[in-house]
């Protein structure tokens, strides 16, 4: 079944940029949206944006300036950019695959990535 | 932009149904995902499309989505079921995904 992996650094300094990659196995990229969706320690999930295989996105106004979200088609991943990051950028961060149950909506997330913990600190 | 409220608790004596609400402005004319999450763990959907449950979540788990509220039931809790559970829609007018702020169910 399908499987998500995310990867990147574990530690960011502050102001720099936070960089994450989500590998895709046991099934293809294309046809699908993903999702990045983090949560600070002790607090709720946070939704970051989605990303479409075809390459349109949609970004959480409170973030929408920092993030950039990419896919790599050819190599079945998708990634996540956070610019000028600060210690409130400090989270869990998950991919996530949207159902696609429901043609022209976004579905309900069906598979998950374990999670990456990123620390912003110098 | 639209909210989803959630009480921040519930408990529940095993045995018994749980039932976490899910607020929101007619947010019966929206899905709602419900996901439950373990501590340490990544989020799993129990409940998506307001009433339908993915394959291997037991059918003690229901939705039902109406008006103001949308509802996650758990019949006969279990021990295992102590979780956090966060519900989750698509805002389709603004492009945005919102989840509530999250329910730690508590078996008592």
């Amino acid at each position: 079944q399908v499987q998500l992996q995310e990867s990147g650094p574990g530690l960011v300094k502050p102001s720099e940029t936070l960089s994450l990659t989500c590998t895709v196995s046991g099934g293809s990229i294309s046809s699908y949206y993903w999702s990045w969706i983090r949560q600070p320690p002790g607090k709720g999930l946070e939704w970051i944006g989605y990303i479409y295989y075809s390459g349109s996105t949609n970004y959480n106004p409170s973030l929408k300036s920092r993030v950039t979200i990419s896919v790599d088609t050819s190599k079945n991943q998708f990634s996540l950019k956070l610019s000028s990051v600060t210690a409130a950028d400090t989270a869990v961060y998950y991919c996530a695959r949207h159902r696609d149950d429901i043609v022209g909506a976004l579905g309900g997330m069906d598979v998950w990535g374990q999670g990456t913990t990123v620390t912003v600190s110098s | 932009s639209y909210v989803l409220t959630q009480p921040p608790s519930v408990s529940v004596a095993p045995g018994q149904t749980a039932r976490i609400t899910c607020g929101g402005n007619n947010i019966g004319s929206k899905s709602v995902h419900w996901y439950q999450q373990k501590p340490g763990q990544a989020p799993v959907l129990v409940v998506y499309d307001d009433s339908d449950r993915p394959s291997g979540i037991p059918e003690r788990f229901s939705g039902s989505n109406s008006g103001n509220t949308a509802t996650l039931t758990i019949s006969r809790v279990e021990a295992g079921d102590e979780a956090d559970y966060y519900c989750q829609v698509w805002d389709s007018s603004s492009d945005l995904l919102v989840f509530g702020g999250g329910t730690k169910l508590t078996v008592l």
